[in-house]
């Protein structure tokens, strides 16, 4: 079955230190593949969107993501987290005709 | 509007009552999708609208739960014989085509069954 693995619930770092949030998808072909952030009280905003070509990809607020075939992962990484970054994070992945399918989330907090 | 937009923005209901949610898409956005967000939980899906073809309901968890979708826009969500299992916040999206696209979000209709 098609599934998408966030394998942190939670992870704690220190603002200006960098950033890495895993995520791995289980597809039969390599999916489309989307960040999205959640703020405390809001809706998802998309950070960033793979479909194809260059693997590295860049988004809003400082992020990137990287797509690696071999791992069948889509991390998504930050030189230097702010404060402000704190916040809920998904990794979702779509066949392109199928349900958009979501990780499970990773919490952000961001500490002085 | 600019954005994704739902209502209520919160919704406390007694439990056995039947609750509505309704979603208002990004205007020209053919496609839209309910998702529910429950504690600790990912998004699941619900169901799906795409222009006039026949809605995919794959993802709804019984027969309580239904929707429907007038005009090709507003969407409604209707919860039958509501549960506490039902509690979650219930997410409306849109996108200009189908799953390929980027979908955007509304902030969500916080629902609490007591």
């Amino acid at each position: 079955a098609q599934s998408v693995t966030q394998p942190d619930i939670h992870i704690t770092v220190s603002e200006g230190a960098s950033l890495e949030l895993r995520c791995n998808y289980s597809y039969g072909a390599t999916p489309y593949l989307f960040w999205y952030v959640q703020s405390p009280g809001q809706g998802l905003q998309l950070l960033l969107k793979y479909f194809s070509g260059d693997t590295l990809v860049q988004g809003i607020k400082g992020f990137e993501a990287e797509f690696k075939r071999s791992q069948s992962s889509f991390n998504l990484r930050k030189p230097s987290v702010h404060w402000s970054d704190a916040a809920e994070y998904f990794c979702a992945a779509s066949s392109g005709n199928t349900p958009l399918v979501f990780g499970k989330g990773t919490r952000l907090s961001v500490i002085a | 509007g600019a954005g994704v937009s739902q209502s209520p923005s919160n919704k406390v209901t007694e439990k056995g009552k039947d609750v509505e949610l309704r979603c208002d898409p990004i205007s020209g956005h053919t496609a839209l999708y309910w998702y529910r967000q429950s504690l600790g939980q990912g998004l699941e899906f619900l169901i799906y609208f795409q222009g006039n073809s026949a809605p995919d309901k794959s993802g709804l968890p019984s027969d309580r739960f239904s929707a429907e979708r007038t005009g090709g826009s507003v969407s409604t969500l209707t919860i039958q014989r509501t549960q506490q299992e039902d509690s979650a916040v219930y997410l409306c999206a849109s996108s200009p085509a189908t799953w390929g696209n980027t979908i955007y979000f509304g902030e969500g209709s916080w629902l609490t069954v007591v």
